[in-house]
């Protein structure tokens, strides 16, 4: 069974805290996403990666970097969390091949900054 | 710009009625991809359909249908027969190539469907 799974479902930081979130898929999809869920605002992608070191913004990257150091694990890093970024994490992976297929998404981690 | 607008926020409808959802993208790409994803109550997004711009045919699957138009930019869904496990959150999502593949997500339609 296709699997993504993230580091945590829950999370609670501070404020100026650094945030790591963690993301494996079983898949060895070449792709691999991180979104933001907000009530009304849908997905919003803040970054990507179609290969190892490789990333790619997506609409909302500021205040989040990226580490894909292995094809299976994408980890998306909150430099100093701020209560802005309190939100649902949502994780993704899809194959290339043929043209991009379906994402495969993980259960969410809900972070909350205070 | 890159954009995919789902303009109903929530639809409510009783059991048995038929129910379409609209979506309209905008791209200058001549290559991309449409899908579907639903997400319910539980949380994680499944995904419905997937369409390439190069393939305009409608699908059926079951109770659900797709209606895909070029001309009008819109990629609708159709669900016949509602019935209360359909109630979910619905995104329309667009992914084009940027070197990467990019994907936008609409805001999505939240669809209550009552006993």
């Amino acid at each position: 069974d296709v699997k993504v799974t993230q580091s945590s479902r829950y999370l609670v930081k501070r404020t100026g805290e650094k945030v790591f979130l963690e993301c494996v898929q079983d898949m060895d999809h070449e792709n691999m996403f991180w979104y933001r869920q907000d009530p009304g605002l849908g997905l919003r992608l803040i970054y990507f990666s179609y290969d190892v070191k490789m990333k790619e913004k997506g609409d909302i990257p500021e205040g989040y970097s990226v580490s894909r150091e292995k094809k299976e694990r994408f980890s998306l890093i909150l430099e100093s969390a701020s209560t802005n970024q309190t939100s649902m994490y949502l994780c993704a992976s899809n194959y290339l091949a043929g043209g991009p297929k379906e994402q495969y998404f993980g259960p969410g981690t809900r972070l909350t900054v205070t | 710009a890159q954009k995919v607008t789902q303009a109903q926020t929530e639809i409510s409808v009783v059991e048995k009625e038929d129910v379409t959802l609209d979506c309209v993208y905008e791209t200058r790409d001549t290559t991309y991809y449409l899908f579907w994803y639903k997400q319910p109550p539980s949380g994680e997004l499944v995904f419905l359909i997937r369409r390439n711009s190069f393939d305009e045919q409608n699908e059926i699957s079951g109770r659900y249908s797709w209606n895909f138009q070029k001309s009008t930019s819109s990629f609708n869904f159709t669900i016949t027969a509602s019935q209360v496990v359909d109630s979910a959150v619905y995104f329309c999502a667009l992914t084009i190539n940027t070197g990467g593949f990019k994907t936008i997500f609409g805001a999505g339609t939240r669809l209550f469907v009552k006993a």
